[in-house]
């Protein structure tokens, strides 16, 4: 069974310091797909970023980069020199290829950046 | 506005009453998912659609609750003598299908059931 955990449920930083979030899962497909979403304090789920399983190489966007290593199962997510808009509740999430591609999530880490 | 829309976007009913809430995918996706989301956890699958068929449904999926997706446009989730457990957040979550690559979930603004 697919599961994803995210042991940080807060996370409280200062305006422009660096901050990673984890991500670890666990699963039994060889093919699977890995998310970050965002949920701002409005509700909506902001899709962030997608890797697949074969692809390990890590990705920046900006100020965010991802960092997905199969050996230890965790997909971390950082952002560099937070912003106060970078306050949210960031998700977590597993889809595997045999399973419909539904995502399985992780219960969330709510970030806040204080000014 | 091109992403996925749903309807209401709030919902307050009295225990033992049916809801239904109905959401609108993005037009070119032939995936459309529903989730559920408690307040402090990260949404939880219920149901999805390829096209109008139903391919996958939850255990959370009670026989209270009933989706379609009739013409694989448009779907419906609709609840039957609701519960105070019910009370939530409802996702609806569109995708397509683009030869064999996989496509990211957009999500709608959700859904927020109060039952009193």
């Amino acid at each position: 069974a697919q599961k994803v955990t995210q042991a940080q449920t807060e996370i409280s930083v200062v305006e422009k310091e660096d901050v990673t979030l984890d991500c670890v899962y666990e699963t039994r497909d060889t093919t699977y797909y890995l998310f970050w979403y965002k949920q701002p304090p409005s509700g909506e789920l902001v899709f962030l970023i997608r890797r697949n399983s074969f692809d390990e190489q890590n990705e920046i966007s900006g100020r965010y980069s991802w960092n997905f290593q199969k050996s230890t199962s965790s997909f971390n997510f950082t952002i560099t020199a937070s912003q106060v808009v970078d306050s949210a509740v960031y998700f977590c999430a597993l889809s595997e290829a045999s399973a419909g591609n539904m995502l399985t999530f992780g219960g969330g880490t709510r970030l806040m950046v204080k000014p | 506005d091109t992403g996925v829309s749903q309807d209401p976007r709030h919902k307050i009913t009295k225990r033992g009453q049916n809801v239904t809430f109905r959401c609108d995918p993005i037009s070119e996706h032939n995936r459309l998912y529903w989730y559920r989301q408690t307040l402090g956890q990260g949404p939880e699958f219920l149901t999805y659609f390829q096209n109008e068929a139903q391919l996958e449904k939850s255990r959370l999926l009670s026989d209270r609750f009933s989706a379609e997706r009739p013409k694989g446009s448009f779907s419906t989730l609709e609840i039957q003598r609701t519960e105070q457990g019910d009370s939530a957040m409802y996702l609806c979550a569109s995708s397509g299908i683009t030869g064999s690559s996989y496509n990211e979930q957009f999500f709608g603004p959700g859904t927020r059931l109060t039952v009193l």
